[in-house]
């Protein structure tokens, strides 16, 4: 399995806190994802990274931020969360675009915001 | 818009029987094409993928997934679904004008006994 580690696994929160989400890699991939997944929308994309300190939106980046200091991390933040990010998390990580040859996931963080 | 349908969001089939899961796309040019699989609560895996060259692709588990062009698909199928097969199944696309793949929203894979 490749080595992924999202942190953490679960998480309850109220609305109005500040949240962070962990992953990390020791595959030292370059391309790095975080998507949201809720049923009936499969995966989609919040944001991503091509490189450390090189990131940018995707389908779904309202009230997200992220950041990649290093190679191995890629956190996602939530700077005032709300009931519409209940959501599971993944973080996927891959060596080129599009996750060609292939995207590997973490396996995801539950998060609850009540 | 780019697009990904998957128009089943159930389908319940008997061991042993053979399975077809349908994926069409919407893009102007051949992208990328992936099968992935969700068992619950675990994180997705690659069952197969599609780049270039010959239009049907061997993957994991005994997964095929053939690739149409004129009809703008990408099925998948098994010819005899095992117990273990029942999870969900996501189809996605990815371009090389973009980093991002686009995905379908999932088919449930129910296995009767």
């Amino acid at each position: 399995d490749a080595g992924i580690t999202q942190s953490p696994r679960h998480k309850v929160t109220e609305t109005g806190t500040p949240v962070t989400l962990r992953c990390h890699q020791t595959e030292n991939h370059r391309y790095m994802y975080w998507y949201r997944q809720d049923p009936g929308h499969g995966l989609r994309l919040i944001h991503y990274s091509y490189g450390v300190k090189d990131t940018d939106k995707g389908e779904v980046s309202d009230g997200y931020s992220v950041s990649r200091s290093k190679t191995e991390d890629f956190l996602l933040t939530l700077e005032s969360a709300t009931s519409s990010q209940t959501s599971v998390y993944f973080c996927a990580i891959s060596e080129k675009p599009q996750g060609a040859p292939e995207a590997f996931f973490g396996q995801g963080t539950r998060l609850t915001v009540v | 818009a780019q697009s990904v349908t998957q128009p089943d969001i159930h389908i319940t089939v008997s061991e042993g029987a053979s399975l077809e899961l349908r994926c069409n796309y919407s893009y102007g040019a051949t992208p990328y094409l992936f099968w992935y699989v969700q068992s619950p609560g675990q994180g997705l895996q690659l069952l197969l993928k599609y780049f270039s060259g010959d239009t049907l692709v061997q993957g994991i588990k005994g997964f095929e997934a053939e690739f149409k062009r004129s009809q703008s698909s990408f099925n998948l199928r098994k010819p005899s679904v095992h117990w273990s097969d029942a999870a969900e199944y996501f189809c996605a696309v990815g371009m090389d004008s973009n980093y991002q793949l686009i995905w379908g929203a999932g088919t449930k894979l129910i296995i009767k006994p």
